[in-house]
């Protein structure tokens, strides 16, 4: 069946440093991609998707880029900040409807 | 409303106890979903509707759990006779038809004790 795998965390980084958070899948179709991130307290927030091979999703400073050759869509970020200290989370659809599959989620913590 | 709205925000039970977790999804939302996290683990899918449609219960970890959705809307999850393991938050999603995005609430933490 289909399955995400992301980097475990927690990462600790300091304020501007660069993030990557590696996640990888399993799908035997063409899936849709997508990072969510959970604030304390909060509940899931769509971060980005892509929905094709090469897309390049982005919002808030973070990019990710689906990558089929290598069912990859690692997330970045050239400069954290406190504020995204937070839980990401890769997830996949398969096709319309079906629910989405989560990694473990990665715990980011920003230092000052 | 605005978003999808899960209610109560926390629910401390008995062991024991029978407990239902509501969730009003977006307005013209067709699916719907249940999520549980559990510490330290991702989020496990647990059932799915859409629309008029037999639900998909698959996730679903054992009997005591069940799901239902009146009139296209809102969802009710019951855990019956709960267990410690049982304790999470359950989180509920809602999409459009057709859609791969979904959107979440913000949980219901639940605490057996």
């Amino acid at each position: 069946g289909d399955s995400v795998t992301q980097m475990e965390g927690p990462v600790t980084l300091s304020e501007e440093a660069f993030l990557t958070i590696n996640c990888t899948y399993t799908a035997t179709g063409y899936p849709s991609l997508f990072w969510y991130v959970q604030y304390p307290g909060e509940g899931l927030q769509l971060l980005l998707k892509a929905t094709k091979a090469d897309d390049k999703g982005s919002n808030k400073g973070f990019e990710a880029t689906y990558r089929k050759e290598t069912t990859s869509f690692h997330l970045e970020k050239g400069s954290v900040q406190v504020s995204d200290s937070a839980v990401y989370f890769c997830a996949l659809s398969d096709q319309g409807n079906t629910p989405l599959v989560f990694g473990k989620g990665t715990r980011l913590s920003v230092i000052a | 409303g605005a978003g999808v709205s899960q209610s109560p925000s926390n629910k401390v039970t008995e062991k024991g106890k029978d407990v239902e977790l509501r969730c009003d999804p977006i307005s013209g939302h067709t699916a719907l979903y249940w999520y549980r996290q559990s510490l330290g683990q991702g989020l496990e899918f647990l059932i799915y509707f859409q629309g008029n449609s037999a639900p998909d219960k698959s996730g679903l970890p054992s009997d005591r759990f069940s799901a239902e959705r009146t009139g296209g809307s809102v969802s009710t999850l019951t855990i019956q006779r709960t267990q410690q393991e049982d304790s999470a938050v359950y989180l509920c999603a809602s999409s459009f038809k057709g859609a791969t995005e979904a959107f979440f609430g913000q949980g219901t933490r639940l605490t057996v004790v």
